[in-house]
C-alpha cells in the first residue's frame, strides 16, 4: 500500500535535546511538507521541498531543520532553539504541480519537558 | 494572497440533523479549495476538492461543497449527521508562490464538529 509513514507516533524528550521526526512516503511525490499543529491554530506550515537537495522555509521555520537527501524522506529536526516544541506534526506530500492538493501521514505527537 | 477563514470554532447538532461548516477564502486568483477531517490523533485525509469543474462537489461520507465565487465561499454540507461524523473539519485554498517556486496549501483554523445522540 502506498502512503506516508511518520515514526514515533508519541515521542518524549527533555528541554534542550534535540530530536529528529521521522517522515517516508513511497507515493512517489516530489514535494513534501511539514506542518506544526497547536489547538485552535490550524496548520502551520515549518519547511516544504520540492526536490531532492532542495528545500525552502515555511512560515514558522525558526528552531527547525530538515535535510532532503532521498526523494521518500523528508526528516525534520526540532533543535533546542525552538522555544516550544511541544506539539503536533504532521508530514505531508504532494504531485500535483497545479493544485498543491496534499497526502498527510498521521502524525508524531512530541512532548517536551 | 491566498486566505481561508472558517466560521465557527465548535459547531454541535444533533444526529440526523444538517451540518453546515462554514469556510470563506480570499485569493487574487482562481482557488483550488479543499476540505479536511482529522479524527482526534491522526492525520488528515481528504473530503472534497474543488479544481474549477463542477461548483457543486461530492466528497466522501455524504459530504458535498458548493463553490460560491460571488460570495468567496466554499460551504460544506451533509443532509444528514452520523456519530461518526465528530471530528475537526479543515478547509484549505491552494496558495501560490511567486517565481515559479513550489506553492502548498494555506489551511483555516479548523472546526470541531460534536454530534448528539
Amino acid at each position: 500500500d502506498g502512503g506516508i509513514t511518520q515514526s514515533p507516533k508519541y515521542l518524549f524528550r527533555k528541554e534542550g535535546q534535540n530530536v529528529t521526526l521521522s517522515c517516508e512516503q513511497n507515493l512517489n511525490h516530489d514535494a513534501m511538507y511539514w506542518y506544526r499543529q497547536d489547538p485552535g491554530q490550524g496548520l502551520r506550515l515549518i519547511y516544504y521541498s520540492q526536490i531532492v537537495n532542495d528545500f525552502q522555509k515555511g512560515d514558522i521555520a525558526e528552531g527547525y531543520s530538515v535535510s532532503r537527501e532521498k526523494k521518500e524522506s523528508f526528516p525534520l529536526t526540532v533543535t533546542s532553539a525552538q522555544k516550544n516544541p511541544t506539539a503536533f506534526y504532521l508530514c505531508a506530500s504532494s504531485t500535483d504541480s497545479r493544485t498543491y492538493e496534499q497526502y498527510f501521514g498521521p502524525g508524531t505527537r512530541l512532548t517536551v519537558t | 494572497a491566498q486566505s481561508v477563514t472558517q466560521l465557527g470554532s465548535h459547531v454541535s447538532v444533533s444526529e440526523g440533523a444538517l451540518v453546515l461548516l462554514r469556510c470563506n477564502y480570499s485569493s487574487s486568483v482562481p482557488p483550488y479549495l479543499f476540505w479536511y477531517v482529522q479524527y482526534p490523533n491522526q492525520g488528515l485525509q481528504l473530503l472534497l476538492k474543488y479544481t474549477s469543474a463542477a461548483t457543486l462537489v461530492k466528497g466522501i461520507n455524504g459530504f458535498e461543497a458548493e463553490f460560491k465565487k460571488s460570495e468567496t465561499s466554499f460551504h460544506l454540507t451533509k443532509p444528514s449527521a452520523h456519530m461518526s461524523d465528530a471530528a475537526e473539519y479543515f478547509c484549505a485554498v491552494s496558495s501560490y508562490r511567486l517565481g515559479g517556486s513550489q506553492g502548498n496549501l494555506i489551511f483555516g483554523k479548523g472546526t470541531k464538529l460534536s454530534v448528539k445522540p
